[in-house]
């Protein structure tokens, strides 16, 4: 079955520094993977997707991802974060398990915040 | 905007009771999710939906049902709503074709069983 972990539970960063959060996962078949973003009391907004192509693949608000297939890693990246990045984040990675079955399994999340 | 309506956002139940909660859509799209979010699990899969009336259980589908009578409308029912049933629910929807695309959720229900 599916997997992602998510290593790290919270991380504080100070405003203008650089943010890497680790994803890694496990699916027997090519992934698609997939950030998420959730601020409090909210839903989940999707930050990025990679289907295939090139590994390194550019999202909203200035995060970006690198997939790395022998690590089997998906780690988001942003090289200054700002205050308004202060939210909960999330990796997921799809499966399929036969007609219909297409679903995203999640990451348990990272929280980040960040220091004025 | 994803076009997904959550009702209702906040409930309050006691133990026993049953429980309906309503994802709406108005996108017209086929595939449409309902997950819980707990602290310390993240989001798991409760039901999904890949049309009107074809359903299927997630991960965590004991103690749910869900009906789709409709493509915009997916319902979550809790029959006997237990205290650990307390969480926040998000319904998605998925963009794209049968295998691939991403998902859009709503903005959540809360419930609460005391």
């Amino acid at each position: 079955a599916q997997s992602v972990t998510q290593p790290d539970i919270h991380i504080t960063v100070s405003e203008g520094a650089s943010l890497e959060l680790r994803c890694n996962y496990s699916y027997g078949a090519t992934p698609y993977l997939f950030w998420y973003v959730q601020s409090p009391g909210q839903g989940l907004q999707l930050l990025l997707k990679y289907f295939s192509g090139d590994t390194l693949v550019q999202g909203i608000k200035g995060f970006e991802a690198e997939f790395k297939r022998s690590q089997s890693s998906f780690n988001l990246r942003k090289p200054s974060v700002h205050w308004s990045d202060a939210a909960e984040y999330f990796c997921a990675v799809a499966a399929v398990r036969g007609a219909g079955s297409y679903q995203l399994t999640f990451g348990k999340g990272t929280k980040l915040s960040v220091i004025p | 905007d994803a076009g997904i309506t959550q009702s209702p956002r906040h409930k309050v139940t006691e133990t026993g009771t049953p429980v309906t909660l309503r994802c709406h859509q108005t996108e017209n799209h086929r595939y449409m999710y309902w997950y819980r979010q707990d602290p310390g699990h993240g989001l798991r899969l409760i039901h999904y939906s890949y049309g009107v009336k074809d359903t299927d259980k997630g991960e965590v589908s004991d103690g749910y049902s869900v009906s789709r009578s409709k493509t915009e409308d997916f319902l979550l029912t809790l029959e006997s709503a237990t205290s650990s049933q307390t969480s926040v629910y998000f319904c998605a929807i998925r963009s794209g074709g049968t295998n691939t695309g991403e998902l859009f959720f709503g903005e959540g229900s809360r419930l609460t069983v005391l």
